[in-house]
């Protein structure tokens, strides 16, 4: 069955430490994969796009690393910012087939 | 350029009427996905459209359905609406130009639809 798991579901940090967020999956065949962030009453915002040849991308303060071997990846989050507090969402896109989404990490950073 | 717009922005029903939401891509951009989101299940596809012909559909009821205009701007269709429909609908729109697989989806705010 393609799934794509995320952990924790939610998470709290304070403000200037750093945190990872995980995803597995068990989508195949794999062409993608994506990292969103949604902030409350708002549209997801796209992070980063990882291909399979690609183990690391970063944007910002942003890092996504990608191991197709296990099927695993993390988003690596340095020095929080109180507006990091979102909802992370991790996507994986299957062929030419739809997007399969995680149901994320709720992220609240604490000042 | 201006973003993903969508509208209404909330809504609310009750059940078995039916709703209309409608969603403007980004200028340019021929492809218009759906997707619903809710808190036990996470964001699910609907539909996506590109150039008015439906390219892929997810698993729901016939209940939901679609359409894309000759503008790429988009609508979908909920009938016979049930409690379970509660939900943030949220459109996307994508340009692929840069191929299919690595297309960036920009998502629209969402409009919020509450059955009672």
């Amino acid at each position: 069955k393609n799934q794509v798991e995320q952990s924790p579901q939610s998470l709290i940090i304070l403000e200037g430490k750093n945190c990872t967020l995980q995803c597995n999956y068990t989508v195949s065949p794999f062409s993608n994969l994506r990292w969103y962030k949604q902030d409350t009453g708002r549209g997801p915002v796209s992070l980063t796009i990882m291909t399979f040849s690609e183990n690391t991308k970063s944007n910002g303060r942003y890092t996504a690393t990608l191991d197709a071997d296990t099927k695993q990846s993390s988003l690596h989050i340095t020095a929080s910012q109180l507006s990091d507090s979102a909802s992370y969402i991790c996507v994986v896109k299957r062929g030419n087939t739809p997007l399969v989404f995680g149901k994320g990490t709720r992220l609240s950073v604490i000042a | 350029k201006a973003g993903v717009t969508q509208t209404p922005r909330y809504l609310i029903k009750t059940r078995g009427q039916q709703v209309t939401l409608s969603c403007s891509p980004i200028s340019g951009h021929r492809s218009v996905s759906w997707y619903q989101q809710t808190p036990g299940q996470g964001l699910q596809f609907l539909f996506e459209y590109f150039s008015e012909t439906q390219r892929n559909k997810g698993n729901f009821p016939g209940r939901f359905s679609g359409r894309q205009f000759s503008n790429s701007r988009s609508e979908m269709n909920v009938s016979t609406l049930e409690l379970g429909d509660s939900a943030l609908y949220l459109c996307a729109s994508s340009s692929l130009t840069g191929g299919y697989d690595q297309e960036t989806q920009y998502f629209g705010p969402g409009t919020r639809l509450l059955v009672l």
